[in-house]
């Protein structure tokens, strides 16, 4: 079955404690991307990534970070998580940029 | 810098009422348009998508036209149901910077729809 993964589902940190939210997709699509979700703002890009190895900010790229070595995966990393980053997190992914993207289940995080 | 934005909800609705959500947008350029579902517990799913002035996208009952003079590009259905109970975003690509592939989003319609 053609998906967008992401693990975990849910996660309660704490404030500085590094953590890493894991991104996979099947479709061997070159594009991929992070969003955050929060109430009255809708979703807005945290960083995209057009290729392996190519990766750029998004919108809200502080406190974040990404890396692409292989094509399924797409990792969101926060060094040192702060409550403002508390969050609903949606990895996507396309075949290109223009293409429709797919959206994997989303990572309810909160930090304390 | 290019926007959308969707009437604000909640939306409540009874079993087989018609069904209209606004959305607007600001857009440099010729962007294509959609419209993704949220149901409770998931994640974001397209329901349709317009790439050009006067495109209808429809899926599953749902139909949005891409009216480029009012730029606007509404959900519309004609008959709801309790499944449809989700939150609603109307989005559009980027296309002032292409290359990011970014996803503007709308903040969201919640639809609630009651037997």
């Amino acid at each position: 079955e053609a998906q967008v993964t992401q693990n975990p589902r849910y996660l309660i940190t704490v404030t500085g404690k590094k953590l890493t939210v894991t991104c996979s997709q099947n479709m061997n699509h070159e594009y991929m991307s992070w969003y955050r979700q929060d109430p009255g703002l809708g979703l807005r890009q945290i960083y995209y990534s057009m290729n392996v190895e190519v990766t750029d900010k998004g919108d809200v790229p502080e406190g974040y970070k990404v890396s692409r070595k292989e094509k399924r995966n797409f990792p969101l990393i926060l060094e040192s998580p702060s409550p403002n980053q508390t969050s609903l997190y949606f990895c996507a992914s396309s075949y290109k940029s223009y293409n429709e993207q797919f959206f994997g289940p989303g990572t309810r995080l909160t930090v304390l | 810098g290019n926007s959308v934005t969707q009437m604000e909800g909640p939306v409540t609705l009874s079993e087989e009422a018609f069904l209209t959500i606004n959305c607007t947008y600001t857009a440099t350029g010729y962007p294509s348009l959609f419209w993704y579902v949220q149901y409770p517990g998931e994640g974001l799913q397209l329901l349709l998508k317009a790439t050009k002035a006067d495109d209808k996208g429809s899926n599953k009952g749902f139909e949005a036209t891409y009216r480029k003079e009012t730029t606007s590009f509404h959900l519309e259905k004609g008959s709801v149901q309790v499944s449809d109970s989700a939150v609603y975003f109307c989005a559009l690509s980027d296309l002032s910077s292409s290359n990011t592939g970014k996803l503007i989003f709308g903040q969201g319609t919640t639809l609630q729809v009651k037997p």
